[in-house]
């Protein structure tokens, strides 16, 4: 079974433009969360989504946003980047059903720099 | 609300030591816990987590750990590190629906030949 995929590997900003950012979870998989790695915050929980709906939601501002497709695939979205923003953003996946605390499958990031 | 502290941002073994990472949560409520690894340039891979039940929890790699309610700890334990062992290790708890992990904020294992 292939891992979960996050698209693209490396990407580079600029102040004020907006991002996207993908993520393919583990076939059958139904949850999928978002986490923000930096040196400084360390992992912060973005949000979750489950069968399409958000199922949990992190303290950021509502310049971040996510969604999730009818086939499990997810992107989140950034608008009006700010330099604070450079991150590894880190996709999971779990479940196959409804049930939480699983285990997390994580894909190897994004890793975005904001200029 | 939860939290999570690691304590020793940096730990430092030598190949065959034991080596103890330390965790200690707050939650008001009964916690899940975990520990995940990272390698470098890599996701999180999961070592073994507590659910409910035994209070010792046996991982991959050798790895173990024991959830101690009054001490409000998960310390992470093996008894002999591998030079393989070397990365970051996080230790995360969930108290709430959904799969919304805390994490504390890591300890970089580094194993001496």
């Amino acid at each position: 079974k292939a891992g979960v995929t996050q698209t693209p590997r490396y990407l580079i900003k600029t102040r004020g433009q907006q991002v996207t950012l993908s993520c393919s979870p583990i076939s059958g998989h139904r949850s999928v969360s978002w986490y923000q790695q930096t040196p400084g915050q360390g992992l912060q929980f973005l949000f979750e989504y489950f069968s399409e709906t958000q199922r949990n939601k992190g303290n950021f501002p509502g310049r971040f946003s996510g969604r999730q497709f009818s086939n499990s695939r997810s992107e989140m979205n950034v608008s009006t980047l700010e330099l604070g923003d450079s991150a590894l953003y880190l996709c999971a996946s779990s479940s196959q059903g409804a049930q939480t605390n699983e285990k997390l499958f994580f894909g190897s990031g994004t890793q975005l720099s904001v200029l | 609300a939860q939290s999570v502290t690691q304590l020793g941002s940096h730990v430092s073994v030598s190949e065959g030591a034991l080596v103890l990472l330390r965790c200690n949560y707050s939650s008001s409520v009964p916690p899940y816990l975990f520990w995940y690894v990272q390698y470098p340039n890599q996701g999180l891979q999961l070592l073994l987590k507590y659910t409910t039940g035994a209070t010792l929890v046996k991982g991959i790699n050798g790895f173990e750990a024991e959830f101690k309610k009054s001490e409000t700890s998960f310390h992470l334990t093996k008894p002999s590190a591998h030079m393989s062992d070397a990365a970051e290790y996080f230790c995360a708890v969930n108290s709430n629906a959904g799969n919304m992990l805390t994490f504390g904020g890591g300890t970089r294992l580094m194993v001496k030949p």
